[in-house]
């Protein structure tokens, strides 16, 4: 199985802020790597397919990058909706896995 | 306007059974992968099961830790998904999610709003 290891587990950021997280694959991926948002509740929402393809309606502050095993998921300015919980998920292979998630709080 | 809505969620014993459901609309449900996915309670999420469309011949994949107590069924006239979970265990205990597969590029778009199981005596 290839493992996702994501970093930070949690980041404590102010509106305004830009916030990285990365996304570690056990193997390289090619272009298979997604990223998506999750709220208290709520289903996860698809931001970013194919590693820096943004989802229709996803606001352009999100982006994505890297190639191989390394994955960046940037803010550049975060928003108060925007607090929230982060996962990677790699496509390539089956079982689908998702990384750990990241919580990005309110400082 | 795409929409999902999922059914079937309930407390249920260990080595009980249960089957999840989902319906479909606004678009053409016939193209598209269907995967499940859950999330224990304070937990991350874990893909567990895909059901590919007729023209890859109606096939599935299963995460490990449920293959071959899973399984999936589609009925394309109706729009609709299910997943029969079979010999339940307490670590089942999660919310469960329906979601549609973009076709190619992969990446999951469209959403159920989750049912939750609790298995527990």
């Amino acid at each position: 199985d290839i493992q996702m290891t994501q970093s930070p587990s949690s980041v404590s950021a102010s509106v305004g802020d830009r916030v990285t997280i990365s996304c570690r694959a056990s193997q390289g991926l090619d272009n298979w790597l997604a990223w998506y948002q999750q709220k208290p509740g709520k289903p996860p929402k698809l931001l970013i397919y194919s590693v820096s393809t943004l989802q229709s309606g996803v606001p352009s502050r999100f982006s994505g990058s890297g190639s191989g095993t390394d994955f960046t998921l940037t803010v550049s300015s975060l928003q108060p909706e925007d607090f929230a919980t982060y996962y990677c998920q790699q496509t390539l292979t089956y079982p689908l896995t998702f990384g750990g998630g990241t919580k990005v709080e309110i400082k | 306007e795409v929409q999902v809505v999922e059914s079937g969620g309930d407390l249920v014993q260990p080595r009980g059974s249960l089957t999840l459901s989902c319906i479909f609309s606004g678009f053409t449900f016939s193209d598209h992968y269907i995967d499940w996915v859950r999330q224990a309670p304070g937990k991350g999420l874990e893909w567990i099961g895909r059901m590919r469309n007729k023209a890859n011949s109606f096939t599935t994949e299963f995460a490990a830790s449920v293959r071959g107590r899973f399984t999936i069924t589609r009925d394309d006239s109706r729009n609709s998904v299910n997943l029969h979970m079979n010999d339940l265990e307490t670590e089942d205990t999660a919310v469960y999610y329906c979601a549609r597969v973009r076709p190619r590029t992969d990446g999951m778009d469209v959403w159920g709003q989750g049912t939750t199981v609790t298995v527990s005596s």
